[in-house]
């Protein structure tokens, strides 16, 4: 089964400084990878995916993610957070094949920028 | 263009009754994903619909739940003889096509109170 982990519940980060929240996955064959963004009651919003080719992913916002395969990894990172990013952030993982197409979410990370 | 629309917003029922839940997908999409969200368990997938099929309902609770996507109208998600286990966000996705590495595009959510 596939399964995706998100080890901080919390990540606190003063504003203007880098920030990475950290997703590590397991699914069967190659994954295709997501990043959501959680708002106070709202739904989720995409931010950006891994399909195949270039491991740096750049999304919205000025959000990127690194695809690693050798750590199946797909951390989310800024170089520069803002106070506005503050939300809840999910990490998604679905299989090419041999798995479940239908995404498996993490539990998500709460980011809190400080001002 | 309309996002994924949800109605209502806020639901409360008490024990035993029955809760109904819409979902309108985005125009051009004819891809429909249910999940649940309870507090810090994340996001947990239930069912996928296409217009008139169940495509895959392994996430569905096999008593009182039920779900459909009629050939015109909304999607709906029923729970009949509701319970205050069932007191949860629910949210409602959808996607233009198969869900292999398509994003998803996520409505405001229903949160359902079971009192």
């Amino acid at each position: 089964a596939q399964s995706v982990a998100q080890p901080e519940d919390q990540v606190n980060v003063a504003e203007g400084n880098p920030l990475t929240v950290k997703c590590t996955y397991s699914v069967s064959g190659n994954p295709y990878l997501f990043w959501y963004v959680q708002y106070p009651n709202r739904g989720l919003q995409f931010l950006l995916k891994y399909i195949t080719g270039d491991n740096l992913v750049k999304g919205s916002y000025g959000f990127e993610a690194e695809f690693n395969k050798s750590q199946t990894s797909f951390h989310l990172k800024k170089p520069s957070a803002l106070v506005s990013d503050s939300a809840l952030y999910f990490c998604a993982v679905s299989a090419t094949s041999g798995g479940s197409y239908i995404p498996t979410f993490g539990r998500g990370t709460s980011l809190i920028v400080h001002p | 263009n309309a996002g994924v629309m949800q109605n209502p917003r806020h639901l409360v029922r008490r024990r035993g009754q029955e809760a109904r839940l819409r979902c309108s997908p985005m125009k051009g999409h004819s891809h429909v994903y249910w999940y649940r969200q309870l507090p810090e368990e994340g996001l947990k997938f239930m069912v996928y619909l296409q217009k008139e099929n169940i495509i895959d309902e392994s996430g569905m609770p096999k008593e009182r739940f039920s779900a459909e996507f009629p050939k015109e109208g909304p999607s709906i998600l029923r729970i009949q003889q509701v319970v205050r286990g069932d007191s949860a966000a629910y949210f409602c996705a959808s996607s233009p096509g198969q869900p292999q590495g398509d994003e998803q595009y996520f409505g405001p959510g229903t949160r359902l109170t079971v009192t």
